[in-house]
């Protein structure tokens, strides 16, 4: 059974820059959310998918979006990067329905300058 | 989502029990109590959940109060990889997202 991946690992861009991150569910697993980590914090959701299209979204503007592709896997889009962007970037897979276990990669690293 | 409420760090001695405790005293009936931990470096992993009853699963137990009000995620005998932020979260049944606090910082010392 696969786990979850994402890339890159780390990123750096700069302000106003857009960047793409990528998920790979895992194996069996139809439904990817998407969670910001600042320093120190705990994740914030941003989004999740589920059958293509965005089922449920967090307090985060629209330069944030999302694309679920036929295979499960997904990529988040950032675009304007500002500054506060910078945080570490988690994708969680699971099968839809409740109560139900998120399996998380081990995140994306993005910084802005 | 109900708040959770937790202490922001805890330390233990390696190979003794460790005690987490989670209040969560808005929690509704249809809300699950997760466990998730997140080692250094790693996304969270899951640990445990339950709803009403005491729960046991190799990683921990979860000992719930009966009037749901609070919950202990116990772990029987910890070792120097058990160190992690430890986060207690509310879950509806229906609910789609995880709404992380942040969570109690676990030292173990050898």
């Amino acid at each position: 059974e696969t786990g979850v991946t994402q890339s890159p690992t780390h990123l750096i861009k700069t302000r106003g820059q857009q960047v793409t991150l990528r998920c790979s569910s895992q194996s069996g697993h139809n439904t990817v959310s998407w969670y910001q980590q600042a320093l120190g914090q705990g994740p914030q959701f941003i989004f999740q998918y589920y059958r293509e299209e965005e089922n449920g979204r967090g307090n985060f503007p629209p330069r944030f979006s999302g694309l679920q592709f036929p295979n499960y896997s997904s990529e988040l889009n950032v675009n304007a990067l500002e500054l506060d962007d910078s945080a570490l970037y988690l994708c969680a897979s699971s099968l839809y329905g409740a109560p139900i276990t998120q399996y998380f990669g081990p995140g994306t690293r993005l910084t802005v300058l | 989502d109900a708040k959770t409420t937790q202490p922001n760090s805890m330390e233990s001695n390696e190979e003794e029990p460790v005690h987490l405790p989670c209040n969560h005293s808005t929690i509704s009936g249809t809300d699950y109590i997760h466990w998730y931990r997140q080692l250094p470096s790693q996304g969270p992993e899951y640990v445990i959940h339950g709803l009403t009853s005491n729960v046991n699963n190799r990683m921990a137990s979860l000992a719930i109060a009966e009037d749901r009000k609070s919950s202990t995620l116990i772990l029987h005998r910890a070792t120097l990889r058990d160190a992690a932020v430890y986060y207690c979260i509310l879950r509806e049944t229906s609910g789609s997202r995880l709404t992380f606090g942040e969570g109690t910082q676990l030292t173990v010392n050898p």
